[in-house]
C-alpha cells in the first residue's frame, strides 16, 4: 500500500508569506497527526486528527498555524504569515484506528522541510 | 536517498527477558534520535546520539551509534510491562531525516 505523503518536500518562502503543506495518508487511516522538528531540537506533536474533528490541538504553536482536514482525507497546514522561527521540517502521520487501540501502528510521511528567510 | 531500516519489526518477550531493536542508515547520519509511541500515544523523545561509537545509558535501556555512524541500536534488558509500545528510530542525514517504521514490543507477564 501507499505510505503517507507529503507535498512539498523542500520550501523556501520570505518571512511574512504564506505557505501550505499537504498531507496524504495511508487511505483508510482515521487518525492523522502533524508534528515539527525544529533543527537541533526533538520532534514536537502539533495536532490529531480523527477523520475530519480535531481530536488535539494542544501542540500548535500560535494562530498563525492552520490545519484542516477535508472529508477526513487529506489534510493541510498552513502557516500564515510565516515567521523565520517557523523553519524546521514538518512531519505528518496516520494510522488506522482511532482511540487507544493496542494494534495501532503509526506511520510517517518524508516530512516537509520548510526554511523561512 | 537516505533509508532507514528497522528490524525487528515485531517483538514479543516474557517480561523479565531483554530486547534490541536495530537501526541501520543507508548513508552515514549526522545523529539519530530514539523515540517511545505508547499504545493510542505520541512519539515521545527518549534520546539523541551524536558521537561515532556513543553509548548512553537511561536506566534499564542503553542506546548506542555505530563506529560509522550509519546504525544504532536500543537494548532493554529485563523488560517489564511498561515497556509496552513501539520504538522508533530518526536518523538525521545531510537535510534528511528519516524515521524507521518502528519496532512493536509486547511484553507477556
Amino acid at each position: 500500500e501507499a505510505g503517507v505523503t507529503q507535498f512539498p518536500s523542500h520550501s523556501v518562502i520570505e518571512k511574512g508569506q504564506t505557505v501550505t503543506l499537504r498531507c496524504d495518508p495511508i487511505s483508510g487511516h482515521d487518525n492523522l497527526y502533524w508534528y515539527r522538528r525544529v533543527m537541533g531540537k526533538e520532534i514536537k506533536f502539533l495536532l490529531h486528527f480523527v477523520k475530519e474533528s480535531k481530536q488535539d490541538e494542544s501542540g500548535m504553536p500560535n494562530n498563525r498555524f492552520l490545519a484542516e482536514r477535508t472529508g477526513g482525507t487529506y489534510s493541510t497546514l498552513k502557516v500564515q504569515p510565516a515567521e523565520l522561527e517557523d523553519s524546521g521540517v514538518y512531519f505528518c502521520a496516520s494510522s488506522r484506528w482511532a482511540g487507544g487501540h493496542s494494534g495501532n501502528t503509526i506511520y510517517f510521511g518524508e516530512g516537509s522541510w520548510l526554511t523561512v528567510v | 536517498g537516505q533509508q532507514v531500516m528497522q528490524i525487528p519489526q515485531y517483538q514479543h518477550v516474557q517480561e523479565g527477558e531483554d530486547f534490541t531493536t536495530y537501526c541501520n542508515s543507508s548513508t552515514t547520519l549526522s545523529n539519530i534520535q530514539w523515540y517511545k509511541q505508547r499504545p493510542g500515544g505520541h512519539p515521545v523523545f527518549l534520546i539523541q546520539l551524536v558521537k561515532s561509537g556513543e553509548v548512553k545509558k537511561q536506566k534499564r535501556l542503553t542506546f548506542q551509534f555505530g563506529e560509522a555512524k550509519k546504525n544504532s541500536s536500543l537494548h532493554i534488558t529485563a523488560t517489564q510491562t511498561t515497556d509496552v509500545g513501539t520504538y522508533f528510530c530518526e536518523g538525521a542525514g545531510s537535510y534528511q531525516l528519516t524515521f524507521g517504521k518502528g519496532t512493536k514490543l509486547s511484553v507477556i507477564p
